[in-house]
């Protein structure tokens, strides 16, 4: 199975700040990623698909990069609706996720 | 409204099976492949599979292999996920999901269901 390594584990940051997450896989997936926002008590919200492409009515501060086995999550400016949980997902060999980055107000 | 409307709780002894149903409605059943996805507390998600709606072939993650099985009833939009074999590690929110793609080749996850939550206890 390919193991998806995301880091950090939790973020810690304020409103407006710039924000990357990262994912890792053990071999490549091409840019068959995805990743998801999950807040509390609720299914995950599809964000970003094919590495970087932004999924309809996703705020344009989500963009996503990479391509192989190294990939990036990026919020431009930081906005309260954004504390979350993040995952990445790849969909190259079957699926396996991440186990997520929480990010927290600092 | 396009959404996957899922059973409700359950609470299973350990050895014992547990079956979810997801109900589709809003968008054309055949056309998208479901996958199921698992969430245990705290933790990632975890794959255990998918089904394609339209023929009901499936394909499972290998870890659940011999105790997963996927179907569908197409004549009431619905798609069951049966686990067995339960035991305490099993205990989880089990999503069912529809990857955006109809051509059933870029598997990204566009529509979940609010869960099934699954509880092993002796």
């Amino acid at each position: 199975d390919i193991q998806m390594t995301q880091s950090p584990s939790t973020l810690s940051a304020s409103v407006g700040d710039r924000v990357t997450i990262t994912c890792r896989a053990s071999q490549s997936v091409r840019s068959w990623l995805a990743w998801y926002q999950q807040k509390p008590g609720k299914a995950p919200q599809l964000l970003i698909y094919k590495a970087s492409t932004l999924e309809s009515g996703v705020p344009s501060r989500f963009s996503g990069r990479g391509s192989g086995t190294d990939f990036t999550l990026s919020i431009s400016s930081l906005q309260p609706d954004d504390f979350a949980t993040y995952f990445c997902h790849q969909y190259h060999i079957n699926s396996t996720f991440g186990r997520g980055t929480k990010v927290e107000i600092k | 409204q396009v959404q996957l409307v899922q059973s409700g709780a359950e609470v299973k002894k350990p050895g014992a099976s547990v079956k979810v149903s997801c109900r589709a409605s809003g968008y054309t059943f055949t056309d998208y492949h479901i996958h199921w996805v698992r969430q245990a507390p705290g933790q990632g998600p975890e794959w255990l599979g998918w089904i394609n709606p339209e023929n009901g072939g499936a394909t499972y993650a290998q870890k659940f292999q011999g105790r997963v099985t996927m179907t569908r009833d197409t004549s009431i939009t619905t798609a069951y996920m049966e686990l067995s074999g339960l035991t305490i590690d099993d205990t989880a929110l089990y999503y069912c999901t529809r990857i955006g793609d109809s051509y059933g080749v870029d598997w990204y996850l566009d529509l979940w269901g609010r869960g099934t939550l699954v509880t092993v206890s002796s």
